[in-house]
């Protein structure tokens, strides 16, 4: 298990559902990203947070809502998704050193289904 | 747009061979390289490289960026099974928060 937690692990929702997936860093890093991973696809950045400030948004729709009420937790919120948003969600954090830091540290995903 | 391609997609190896696996980009505002290793489901770092030409090495894995060409390689020396992974290569620009991954390589090593 890394410093990066990720609940739950596996999450299969309908279409009208609301849910939220949580990541928990105990690294002491100041900046959360959250990444998707679909099949045969790259990791795609979704939302970094810096210091709890959203600094980047990469064109995710807004049935996804970031939450990161402080440094060491980061939700997304998830509603009205559709079946292609089935995917693996990566968070991972980053060091406080030289702005926001190079090496990323991944949680272990949340598997999403959405049927 | 920012841009990352891996080759060869997939390879598969007997133990003890070497591999190399590449990694070219195009990025706005490159800063750095990042190898990353996926097994089952979170990536685990291997390697960042920010200058151009010098090794970094961590025991059968080594890895080099050019910066005029704009590639890295990865080598695995004698292989293992437990080198079949995924492996990820991602370009980091400079403002330290956008990381940009390749599809990456699906390593599989057999015995």
């Amino acid at each position: 298990e890394t410093g990066v937690t990720q609940t739950p692990r596996h999450l299969v929702m309908g279409m009208t559902n609301k849910k939220s997936l949580k990541c928990e860093q105990h690294l002491g890093h100041n900046a959360m990203y959250w990444y998707k991973q679909s099949a045969k696809k790259p990791l795609e950045l979704m939302f970094v947070y810096n210091f709890k400030e959203q600094t980047e948004n990469n064109s995710v729709p807004s049935r996804f809502s970031p939450e990161c009420p402080n440094s060491s937790h980061l939700f997304l919120h998830l509603h009205t998704l559709q079946p292609e948003d089935s995917a693996l969600y990566l968070c991972a954090s980053s060091p406080p050193y030289r702005g926001f830091g190079d090496e990323q540290f991944f949680g272990p995903g949340t598997r999403l289904t959405v049927l | 747009e920012d841009k990352v391609v891996q080759s060869p997609l997939s390879l598969v190896v007997h133990e003890g061979d070497t591999v190399t696996l590449n990694c070219s980009y195009e990025v706005t505002n490159f800063r750095s390289l990042l190898w990353y290793k996926q097994e089952k489901k979170a990536p685990t770092f291997l390697f960042m490289l920010t200058s151009s030409g010098i090794e970094k090495k961590s025991g059968r894995l080594s890895s080099i960026l050019d910066k005029k060409e704009l590639f890295s390689i990865l080598n695995i020396t004698a292989t293992q099974t437990g080198d079949s992974a995924v492996y990820l290569c991602a370009a980091l620009e400079t403002s330290g928060s956008r990381l940009t991954f390749g599809e990456g390589t699906q390593l599989t090593v057999n015995p």
